[in-house]
């Protein structure tokens, strides 16, 4: 089965702090993908990143990073000196190969973080 | 920037009416999916279509009526609805079925009285 725990439901910062944002994902596929999006209050589901399951290096796009390690199947997300146009939910989600339909994401409840100013 | 659209981005019926939900994607994806986003609950994806056929049903009340002429455009049919169903309503596109990045519309929030 496939099951994807963000078990922050919600976190609150004061400005320039740093925050982690913490997924936790189970799968019995050999390849998958972890994905992360950000919701603001407008809706839409922005895109963040996409880690396949076999690159373990951790990446940093500006003032997000993002740990992959398969040994505690855990895929967290830091912003480094918050914001507060970062307050937003943010979702945690696996995609596998098995399944009625390959692909399918398999989504966290969300994260909702405000960031105060 | 998105590249998918959805009109319209609030809607408000009753449980007697006939509406429906459009979503047009301009990223030149063979696939496209409906979601339904409800206070409190998890992402729950409704359909899935690839190249204008569906693939999956994910046990939707058949008050809910999908259609997709083609790769570009996914409808969603609503007639009546439940109070229940009110919600917010996201359409997505990727390049293909498979591990592909999905990317969603700004969405259409319902609300039904």
């Amino acid at each position: 089965a496939q099951k994807v725990t963000q078990a922050q439901t919600e976190i609150s910062v004061v400005e320039k702090e740093d925050v982690t944002l913490d997924c936790v994902y189970e799968t019995r596929d050999t390849t998958y993908y972890l994905f992360w999006y950000k919701q603001p209050p407008s809706g839409e589901l922005v895109f963040l990143i996409r880690r396949n399951s076999f690159d373990e290096q951790n990446e940093i796009s500006g003032r997000y990073s993002w740990n992959f390690q398969k040994s505690t199947s855990s895929f967290n997300f830091t912003i480094t000196a918050s914001q507060v146009v970062d307050s937003a939910v943010y979702f945690c989600a696996l995609s596998g190969n098995r399944g009625s339909t390959p692909g399918r994401l398999y989504f966290g409840r969300g994260t909702q973080l405000t960031v105060w100013p | 920037e998105t590249g998918v659209t959805q009109t319209p981005r609030h809607l408000v019926m009753g449980m007697t009416n006939k509406k429906s939900l459009k979503c047009e994607q301009h990223l030149g994806h063979n696939a496209m999916y409906w979601y339904k986003q409800s206070a409190k609950k998890p992402l729950e994806l409704m359909f899935v279509y690839s190249l204008e056929e569906r693939v999956e049903n994910n046990s939707v009340p058949s008050r809910f009526s999908p259609e997709c002429p083609n790769s570009s455009h996914l409808f969603l049919h609503l007639h009546t609805l439940q109070p229940e169903d009110s919600a917010l309503y996201l359409c997505a596109s990727s390049q293909d079925l498979g591990q592909e990045t999905q990317y969603f519309g700004p969405g259409t929030r319902l609300l039904v009285l």
